[in-house]
Formats: structure tokens, C-alpha cells, sequence
């Protein structure tokens, strides 16, 4: 069984603290995301990647920076909190295919309030 | 761009009716689709997908789409709803060479007894 798993459930922050969203992947994937989700707006993505040290903006890349020093791990760093980034934060990883059909597996989410 | 359009952000059936929910995908070339649940307080897991191998899909739980180019739809069935089918329900879609996922606004199943 496919298995990522995100540091917290819940976190509680201050406007302007430095953000640290932990994601951990047991199955060897190359490909792990990051996406916020929002009532009435689904997921959206922040940011992907597709190998150690790569990564590519998503639609929402703002206020957001990623780090992967290890394939099975990826994190999602909010550098300065702001209110509006008071979410729902999933991680997913899948395998590097012939193309764009693999699955994608999810962590539980990570629900983020910002003071 | 790919885009995907989830008509109906709550729906609500009776235990034993039909379950319909319904999606359509905008892509300028041929579109990998996926159905997701969301159960309360869990991450998504896949429903199903299409991968152009055959129109009529079939996933867990009893759920099947069909995917239906002339009309951009992949629209979600089940014949009879469960109690523990309540959920929010995500569409998706993809193209080749792009990795990531581009999601619908999700609908809310809601199964009264």
C-alpha cells in the first residue's frame, strides 16, 4: 500500500512566522505535488516535482517555496504567513510514467490557520 | 489549457437512488480524466480514470464513468447510493506531458436515509 504521510494534522500560525509543511512518500515515486485546497475552489496546485532538487511553479506559486534534498521527501514552505493562506494543504506523490494518466496518491492534508 | 467544470456543488440522494454527478473537461487534445473522493478529514483517493483504453469505466465502490467526447462530459454513476457514500467527489484531468492534476470545484454527496 501506497503510503504519504504530512508532518501535522493541524498547525496554528502568526502572521509573518516562517512555515515549514513536511510530506513523506514510502513508495519510491518520483513525482510529488503540492496543492491548496479551498471551499468552492478545489484543489489548486503550488508547486511540483520531479526528481531530488527539481521542482516547477504551479498555478498558485506565491508566497510558497519547496525544498526536496530526498526523493521521498518534500516539503512546502510558506516564507512570510499570511492570513490568506488559512488552508487545506495535500501532498501527493506518483510514479514517472510513459505519461500524464498515473495516479496520484494523497497524504491526509494538513489544515493550516494563520492569526 | 485544460479545465473542468463540476456542475453542482451539493447533491443530495435518498439510500438505494441514483448517484449522477457530473463533470466536463475543456482540453485542446485528448484528456486523461480521473474521478477522486474525499472522505470527512482524509486526503483524496481514486474512484477511477479513463486512459483512453475504453469509454465506460468502472472504479470502487460500484462507481462507473463514462467518457464521452462529443458532449466533453465523464460524468460519475452509481445505481444505488450507500449511506458511506456520503462524500465530496473531485474530477480531474490531465494531458500528456503535463504531470500535474487540474481539478473541478468538487461536489458534496450527501445519501439521506
Amino acid at each position: 500500500d501506497v503510503k504519504v504521510t504530512q508532518s501535522s494534522r493541524y498547525l496554528v500560525k502568526r502572521t509573518g512566522e516562517k512555515v515549514f509543511l513536511e510530506c513523506v512518500q514510502d513508495m519510491d515515486h518520483e513525482n510529488m505535488f503540492w496543492y491548496r485546497q479551498d471551499p468552492g475552489l478545489g484543489l489548486r496546485l503550488i508547486y511540483f516535482s520531479y526528481d531530488v532538487k527539481m521542482k516547477e511553479k504551479g498555478d498558485i506559486p506565491e508566497g510558497y517555496s519547496v525544498s526536496r534534498e530526498k526523493k521521498e521527501r518534500f516539503s512546502l514552505i510558506l516564507e512570510s504567513a499570511s492570513t490568506n493562506q488559512t488552508s487545506m494543504y495535500l501532498c501527493a506523490s506518483s510514479v514517472h510514467g510513459t505519461g500524464s494518466q498515473e495516479t496520484q496518491y494523497f497524504g491526509p492534508g494538513t489544515r493550516l490557520l494563520v492569526l | 489549457a485544460q479545465s473542468v467544470t463540476q456542475l453542482g456543488s451539493h447533491v443530495s440522494v435518498s439510500e438505494g437512488a441514483l448517484v449522477l454527478l457530473r463533470c466536463n473537461y475543456s482540453s485542446s487534445v485528448p484528456p486523461y480524466l480521473f474521478w477522486y473522493v474525499q472522505y470527512p478529514n482524509q486526503g483524496l483517493q481514486l474512484l477511477l480514470k479513463y486512459t483512453s483504453a475504453a469509454t465506460l469505466v468502472k472504479g470502487i465502490n460500484g462507481f462507473e464513468a463514462e467518457f464521452k467526447k462529443s458532449e466533453t462530459s465523464f460524468h460519475l454513476t452509481k445505481p444505488s447510493a450507500h449511506m458511506s457514500d456520503a462524500a465530496e467527489y473531485f474530477c480531474a484531468v490531465s494531458v500528456t506531458g503535463r504531470r500535474a492534476l487540474t481539478f473541478g470545484s468538487g461536489t458534496r454527496l450527501q445519501v439521506q436515509p
